[in-house]
């Protein structure tokens, strides 16, 4: 059974710039959690979906940034405009149901210089 | 003040050494508390998973909880080289779903 996948593993964007990543879940897994690690501090939560609807997200830092699950499948998280700050691991998990064991991806590295 | 506090290490010990790892917590709200171990470029997996005070005990693993001191700990007894990861301690609310605080990690090495 595959993972979760995320991509890309790791960009390189200018701040101001747009990125989108991208997370795809374990199948048949309603769950989806989007994580942050900024460096030097710990993982952090920033969203969480059930299917395709945001279940919570008060976790997400502004509004520079924008998640989506359309289909309840996939989910992208956009960030624009990128600024300095924004650098650092983020994180995808899917579980089965909501009182499951996450399953974590191995993350995409965002760089914005 | 974090709401999950570890010591970030790095922490060396050689093989077969019995290793204890601690974190504490500031949330008197926390029920599930859980340990991740991570690897270099890989996401946390989970290793052991409590429900409130007590021991669970895993193969070589073994998590404890104190509650009434707000205390998290992990023991590995006979350490070997492919342990050597960062091991994460966190914590979720009852109810609801899992949204996890996590600690900051410990780096641990195990020198064969």
């Amino acid at each position: 059974e595959a993972g979760v996948t995320q991509f890309p593993s790791h960009s390189v964007i200018e701040k101001g710039q747009t990125v989108t990543l991208r997370c795809d879940p374990i199948s048949g897994h309603d769950n989806l959690y989007w994580y942050r690690r900024v460096m030097g501090k710990e993982i952090k939560f920033l969203l969480h979906f059930v299917k395709e609807s945001k279940q919570d997200e008060s976790g997400m830092p502004n509004n520079r940034f924008l998640a989506e699950r359309t289909g309840g499948t996939y989910s992208t998280l956009k960030v624009q405009p990128a600024e300095l700050e924004d650098s650092g691991v983020y994180f995808c998990a899917s579980s089965l149901g909501s009182f499951d064991e996450q399953y974590f991806g191995p993350g995409t590295r965002l760089t914005v210089t | 003040q974090k709401e999950v506090e570890q010591d970030p290490g790095p922490l060396s010990v050689p093989e077969g050494a019995i290793v204890s790892l601690n974190c504490t917590y500031s949330n008197s709200a926390f029920q599930y508390f859980m340990w991740y171990r991570q690897y270099s470029r890989k996401g946390p997996e989970l290793l052991m998973y409590t429900y409130s005070s007590g021991n669970k005990e895993d193969g070589r693993f073994t998590a404890q909880v104190d509650k009434s001191s707000k205390y998290i700990s992990l023991f590995i007894r006979d350490s070997q080289p492919s342990d050597s990861a960062t091991y994460l301690c966190a914590s979720h609310y009852s109810g609801g779903y899992q949204k996890v605080t996590f600690g900051t990690g410990t780096k641990l090495q195990v020198i064969p």
